[in-house]
């Protein structure tokens, strides 16, 4: 089992510009949640997709966006952006099941670097 | 809101001597969370403290949750030097895989 899996892992934009970054969640998992961690600072919770729809959001801007395949992969867009973007970029999953017990699952993550 | 506080933010410990982590959270929450972060990289899942009272061990490494208080611990017995790391609780109030994480503890374990 790959486990979480992330690309690219690192990534250097300039300001204005697009990204794409993409994520396969572990085998046997269907939900998909992203976090942004800035250096020195804690995740924060993006957004979380399940049957490829938004399910959750935290308090980004419409900049950040997403999708989910249907193979559970999912990819996380960010338009527009700024230098306070850079930060590295944690892909987690879980499985959708009633009275979970575990922990979420988090890939290696993306390092972008927007100059 | 949910905030989720920790202290101390650094740590610097002695090998061999015990220190606790402590985490506070302000609502209620179905699901507290202890990771670990090594320089440069990813998550890496320590414990998953579902209910009141609960008291999961690893090692040197020992989690409590008082939901009453609202209140994580992260207990450290006879540190040493691979245990130099960032440490990071989280809360999921529902129950839906939403994490809000601490502020971080930096733990250093010197000889």
């Amino acid at each position: 089992d790959a486990g979480v899996t992330q690309s690219p892992t690192h990534l250097i934009k300039t300001r204005g510009q697009q990204v794409t970054l993409r994520c396969s969640p572990k085998s046997g998992h269907d939900t998909v949640s992203w976090y942004q961690q800035a250096l020195g600072q804690g995740p924060q919770f993006i957004f979380q997709y399940y049957e490829e729809e938004e399910r959750q959001r935290g308090n980004f801007p419409d900049r950040f966006s997403g999708h989910q395949f249907p193979n559970y992969s999912s990819e996380l867009n960010v338009n527009a952006l700024l230098l306070g973007d850079s930060a590295l970029y944690l892909c987690a999953s879980s499985p959708n099941i009633q009275g979970w017990q575990e922990t979420q699952y988090f890939g290696p993550g993306t390092r972008l670097l927007v100059l | 809101e949910l905030k989720v506080e920790q202290n101390p933010l650094f740590l610097s410990m002695q090998e061999g001597k015990n220190y606790t982590i402590y985490c506070n959270y302000s609502t209620t929450s179905d699901r507290l969370y202890w990771y670990r972060q090594d320089p440069g990289k990813s998550l890496e899942s320590l414990f998953v403290l579902l209910s009141n009272g609960a008291v999961k061990q690893e090692g040197r490494l020992m989690a409590s949750l008082d939901t009453k208080a609202r209140l994580s611990t992260l207990h450290i017995t006879a540190a040493v030097h691979d245990l130099s790391a960032t440490y990071f609780c989280a809360v999921d109030r529902h129950n839906t895989d939403k994490l809000i994480f601490g502020t971080g503890t930096r733990l250093q374990v010197f000889p």
